[in-house]
């Protein structure tokens, strides 16, 4: 059951900018993760937004989640050629964690 | 070092061959899972447990068994491994069987039948 959708699919940057990935879901969730993956690698966890949150930041990292649109976007600022890699939206519609397809990140240097 | 190990990393096996993927963690964490990951597809569960002994079947269970005889361990075994199975594979833990745990995953084993 797949239940978040990331988008776009692909984004190329250049070193130093903005990178802006967003995730849309179908039903009310309890909370939101995302998830970076670098190529063929286990995913590794980056932040967790709770449902009752608007916004969340860690480091370069900045998460909002609007629960009306049911969707949330993953900004990372000033972005280095080590974020290259896939980021993961995850939801818990029901078993703990469902993924989405991803967004494939390539920031240039 | 808290970490989630697989075995193998890499495999080519022939159709019909029965395969165990190990996944063993040291962190004591209850839950634990099993996914795939497929090109256009995403991370789809196969199976998952909550506990020793307390297994449920995921989104594409068909062709896996598992079994949790131990806190730390949790392997995917095909029974008879078919081209459909050929796949990137992953064994995930987390502290519990809630959402807000973050999950921790292996470094994936990839898995080619022929």
């Amino acid at each position: 059951s797949q239940q978040g959708e990331e988008d776009p699919q692909a984004l190329s940057i250049q070193e130093g900018e903005n990178a802006t990935m967003n995730c849309s879901y179908k039903t009310s969730i309890n909370n939101l993760q995302w998830y970076r993956q670098n190529s063929g690698r286990g995913l590794v966890h980056l932040i967790l937004i709770r449902s009752n949150e608007r916004e969340k930041h860690s480091g370069r990292l900045r998460v909002t989640l609007d629960t009306s649109k049911k969707s949330s976007s993953l900004l990372i600022t000033a972005s280095r050629a080590a974020d290259t890699a896939s980021y993961f939206c995850a939801t818990d519609p029901g078993t703990p964690l469902v993924f989405g397809k991803g967004t494939r990140l390539s920031v240039i240097a | 070092e808290a970490q989630v190990t697989q075995n193998p990393r890499y495999l080519i096996t022939v159709t019909g061959k029965k395969l165990t993927v190990t996944c063993s963690q040291n962190m004591n964490h209850e839950y634990m899972s099993w996914y795939r990951q497929d090109p256009g597809l995403g991370l789809r569960q196969i199976y998952y447990s909550m506990n020793v002994e307390v297994t449920d079947k995921g989104d594409v269970p068909e062709g896996y068994k598992v079994s949790r005889k131990e806190k730390r361990n949790f392997p995917l075994i095909l029974e008879s491994p078919s081209p459909n199975q050929t796949s990137l594979y992953f064994c995930a833990s987390s502290l519990s069987y809630s959402s807000y745990n973050e999950q921790f995953f292996g470094p994936g084993t990839r898995l080619t039948v022929l």
